[in-house]
């Protein structure tokens, strides 16, 4: 079935530098891309998402960029803060449901 | 609150054991989504529902676990005859299903089971 493979599984960055979190895949047919947040003992939250019509979209703090050629998308989030910290979850479109990658723990230190 | 609302937060039980997850989606979503995440994983699909109809199950899902939507309102997960592998954190997510494409899926907080 279909995979995602996401990059890197840990990160830490001092506050108010960037992150970038990758992920890539393999099937071609899919068009949807979200990200999502996960903090400690709450369900995942939607923070951004994308369609294959499009190769970049941003929302203050946090852009995601789309290459359907290479098969690969990455979330940005600049000026980091510490309440950005938790695990970050890419996710794609495969058939009526989203396939989630394996996360990333973010972890902003002041 | 407006949101996807699970019940209960934490669940306890001995191996053997049944124990069934509720699920209240968002109130006009039709679609409803179970998912199984295990500690350092990403959320699995399970099965979901378009209105009341069961559209899709997951080879994950073995016969010991059955889901139901009966009025395609809220959503009732069972496992019976647990292990200790079940344990995990049950999530539910609701959508809109409008048109072509795939929609926004919104989460709730999960059920944590833990199988002793």
């Amino acid at each position: 079935g279909e995979n995602v493979e996401q990059h890197p599984s840990t990160l830490s960055v001092q506050e108010g530098d960037s992150a970038v979190i990758k992920c890539t895949y393999s099937d071609s047919a899919s068009n949807y891309f979200p990200w999502y947040k996960q903090e400690l003992g709450k369900g995942p939250q939607l923070i951004i998402d994308i369609r294959s019509n499009v190769g970049e979209k941003k929302d203050q703090r946090i852009a995601v960029t789309l290459n359907k050629t290479a098969k690969h998308f990455s979330l940005h989030i600049t000026e980091t803060q510490p309440e950005d910290s938790a695990v970050y979850f890419c996710a794609l479109h495969n058939t009526d449901k989203l396939i989630f990658g394996t996360g990333t723990r973010l972890q902003v230190f002041p | 609150d407006t949101g996807v609302s699970q019940d209960p937060r934490h669940k306890i039980t001995k191996r053997g054991q049944n124990v069934t997850f509720r699920c209240d989606p968002i109130s006009e979503h039709n679609r409803l989504y179970w998912y199984r995440q295990t500690l350092g994983q990403g959320p699995e699909f399970l099965t979901y529902f378009q209105n009341e109809a069961q559209l899709e199950k997951s080879r994950l899902l073995s016969d010991r676990f059955s889901a139901e939507r009966p009025k395609g309102s809220f959503s009732t997960l069972e496992i019976q005859r647990t292990e200790q592998g079940d344990s995990a954190m049950y999530l539910c997510a609701s959508s809109l299903k409008t048109g072509t494409g795939m929609e926004k899926l919104f989460f709730g907080s999960g059920t944590q089971l833990s199988v002793l």
